[in-house]
């Protein structure tokens, strides 16, 4: 059975500063990863995606995470938090047969100027 | 990219009563939906899985003739929360599989259902 840790349910930045959000998974076999985020009374939007290749991937409004299979880790990082960054956000994974996801607990991500 | 409208966006409905929340998928088939249910400030739990011309197959402790499931075509899936009660109250999603996006998933905006 797969499952997902997010680290912290509420995490705090200033505006302009680094965010990085925590997720570790378990699995037997290497998954597929994702991060979303939901914005409040809204469905949910990916941000990125990591199936093969490259570990370091680079998704919208300049996120990325990098998948490290020895740490069995998909953090999520911005360099620079912005206002509108404020949400909601899940890590996920699916087996490689893209069956169902499995969600973590999310992380609020607060942002303050 | 690949679109699933949700309708309604929220309901509020009276005990006894049933309620229809529809998704779409609006530029491609989809082949298989996943329902989810969320509650406040808590993660998605997966309901149901279905696919199209066949049954839904339900998570261990879903009511599957409380949450009626119906995905007839490959645009359109129903869920129906029939005899609805205040403990049914709670924010409800759809997911479909895009074969397009290399089977990624693509999320309905959701469905705030409040039972009063």
């Amino acid at each position: 059975a797969q499952s997902v840790t997010q680290l912290g349910s509420h995490v705090s930045v200033s505006e302009g500063a680094l965010v990085l959000l925590r997720c570790n998974y378990s699995s037997s076999v290497p998954p597929y990863l994702f991060w979303y985020v939901q914005y409040p009374n809204q469905g949910l939007q990916l941000l990125l995606k990591y199936t093969t290749g490259a570990t370091l991937v680079k998704g919208i409004n300049g996120f990325e995470a990098e998948f490290k299979k020895s740490e069995t880790s998909f953090h999520l990082t911005k360099p620079s938090a912005h206002m509108s960054d404020a949400a909601e956000y899940f890590c996920a994974v699916s087996d490689r047969g893209y069956s169902t996801l499995t969600f973590g607990k999310g992380t609020m991500l607060l942002v303050s100027p | 990219g690949a679109v699933v409208s949700q309708h309604p966006s929220w309901v509020i409905c009276k005990s006894g009563t049933s309620v229809k929340i529809e998704c779409r998928s609006l530029d491609f088939q989809a082949t298989t939906m996943f329902w989810y249910r969320q509650f406040p400030k808590q993660s998605l739990m997966l309901m149901a899985t279905s696919n199209e011309g066949s049954k839904a197959t339900y998570e261990q402790g879903v009511e599957k003739d409380k949450f009626l499931i119906n995905h007839a075509s490959l645009t359109l899936s129903t869920l129906t929360v029939t005899s609805a009660h205040p403990e049914d109250s709670s924010f409800y999603i759809c997911s479909a599989r895009v074969r397009q996006d290399n089977y990624g998933y693509t999320f309905g905006s959701g469905t705030r259902l409040t039972v009063v």
